[in-house]
């Protein structure tokens, strides 16, 4: 299994706080992804980095931001939490081969904003 | 964007049957993957397959890119094969690995 872990794992907060959501990998890899599950929807994009300090948007971004100061960690921030945002919430990591990106998922975290 | 369609979007087998889902996409694709996420809601990869066949133990994976479509096939299946699978393309080669889902199979394998 790809080493990657994500904290908390369970999370409830009330509308209008700030929540930090962190991805930590031991496997080096450079690409990094934050994506959002809720039913009917599937997963979907928040942001993405394709290295330290070099990130851009994804398909839901609004309402979220991220950092990635160093290879292994990969910070998402709802800035001011809204219920729209209860979902979990799912790392992924890529290490490119031949050309493409097979992805490696993290357990997820649950988030509910009440 | 692209459009990923799966299909069936629910599917309720008896142990030991074998069945196959689909996933359609509307434009050409970088790389396909099949993934799994089990009741416990743990998304495991199956395949990486933007094209061709491939088989691991009792699932197996076709892609037809110049089709627009890839199979997963289950067969024997086993009460631990429930949960819900997904579908996942990349569009391009300089889009940095980001994947687009379809919304899943829901199976569910019944004793």
């Amino acid at each position: 299994d790809a080493g990657i872990t994500q904290s908390p794992r369970h999370k409830v907060t009330e509308t209008g706080t700030p929540v930090t959501l962190r991805c930590h990998q031991t496997e080096n890899h450079r690409y990094m992804y934050w994506y959002r599950q809720d039913p009917g929807h599937g997963l979907r994009l928040i942001h993405y980095s394709y290295g330290v300090k070099d990130t851009d948007k994804g398909e839901v971004s609004d309402g979220y931001s991220v950092s990635r100061s160093k290879t292994e960690d990969f910070l998402l921030t709802l800035e001011s939490a809204t219920s729209s945002q209860t979902s979990v919430y799912f790392c992924a990591i890529s290490g490119r081969l031949a050309g493409a990106y097979e992805q490696y998922f993290g357990p997820g975290t649950r988030l509910t904003v009440t | 964007g692209i459009q990923v369609e799966q299909s069936p979007p629910d599917l309720i087998l008896q142990e030991g049957a074998n069945s196959t889902l689909r996933c359609n996409f509307s434009d050409s694709v970088n790389n396909l993957q099949w993934f799994h996420q089990n009741p416990w809601g743990q998304l495991i990869n199956l395949f990486y397959i933007p094209s061709g066949t491939k088989q691991n133990g009792r699932l197996s994976a076709t892609t037809v890119a110049t089709e627009r479509y890839s199979l997963l096939y289950i067969s024997s299946s086993q009460t631990t094969d429930s949960g819900v699978y997904f579908c996942a393309v990349e569009l391009r080669a300089d889009s940095w690995g980001k994947l687009q889902f379809g919304a899943g199979t829901q199976v569910v394998v019944t004793p």
